[in-house]
């Protein structure tokens, strides 16, 4: 069995400002994870993935994402927020075995301010 | 990347009724789909997995009389609610999965049922 923590359920952060978005799991096996975002009443845009290889992700809107394996961490950064990036955003996980069924984490509201 | 279309997007039912909601891959073919379900302010819990032409995998807890699922084709599944009441009102997503060991599964957007 799988899980995600997303220990900050809401975020607040001035405009231009770096922000950081933590991510832990927990796994017995190898997992794929990602990062969405939800803007209100729509569904999930993907902004990353780590599946292997370099630990380092970038994905879409200038975020990047770090894969730790020996803390089980997978980060979300970026280092200068816009007040259009004011969403949700979940971590998920995947177990590439069992048919890649994701595992959501309870989100975190990331709010930018002027 | 691929598209899903959900429909509809919103919808308002009486007590007692059906409601059906539509997910379709515009321009791949979707092997896998998934649904889940979504309370205001919170995660998304998966509901069912259903792989087209096979009946659906329902999560723990979940009443598959009640959530009727069905993957006809490789471009369309339909989530049922029957009997419908007041605390089945949520927004219910669905996302869809190419085969051939597809990581990524991409998103509809999502339909909000408000059953009165």
């Amino acid at each position: 069995a799988q899980s995600v923590t997303q220990l900050d359920s809401q975020v607040p952060v001035f405009e231009e400002a770096p922000v950081e978005l933590r991510c832990n799991y927990s796994s017995s096996v190898s997992v794929y994870l990602f990062w969405y975002v939800q803007y209100p009443n729509q569904g999930l845009q993907l902004l990353l993935k780590y599946l292997s290889g370099s630990t380092l992700v970038k994905g879409i809107n200038g975020f990047e994402a770090e894969f730790n394996k020996s803390q089980t961490s997978f980060h979300l950064r970026k280092p200068s927020v816009h007040i259009s990036d004011t969403a949700e955003y979940f971590c998920a996980v995947s177990d590439p075995v069992g048919g890649n069924k994701l595992t959501f984490g309870t989100g975190t509201q990331l709010k930018v301010e002027l | 990347g691929a598209v899903v279309s959900q429909h509809p997007s919103w919808v308002i039912c009486k007590s007692g009724t059906s409601v059906k909601i539509e997910c379709r891959s515009l321009d791949f073919q979707a092997t896998t789909m998934f649904w889940y379900r979504q309370f205001p302010k919170q995660s998304l819990m998966l509901m069912a997995t259903s792989n087209e032409g096979s009946k659906a995998t329902y999560e723990q807890g979940v009443e598959k009389d009640k959530f009727l699922i069905n993957h006809a084709s490789l471009t369309l599944s339909t989530l049922t609610v029957t009997s419908a009441h007041p605390e089945d009102s949520s927004f219910y997503i669905c996302s869809a999965k190419r085969g051939g060991g597809a990581t990524e599964a991409f998103f509809g957007q999502g339909t909000r049922l408000t059953v009165v």
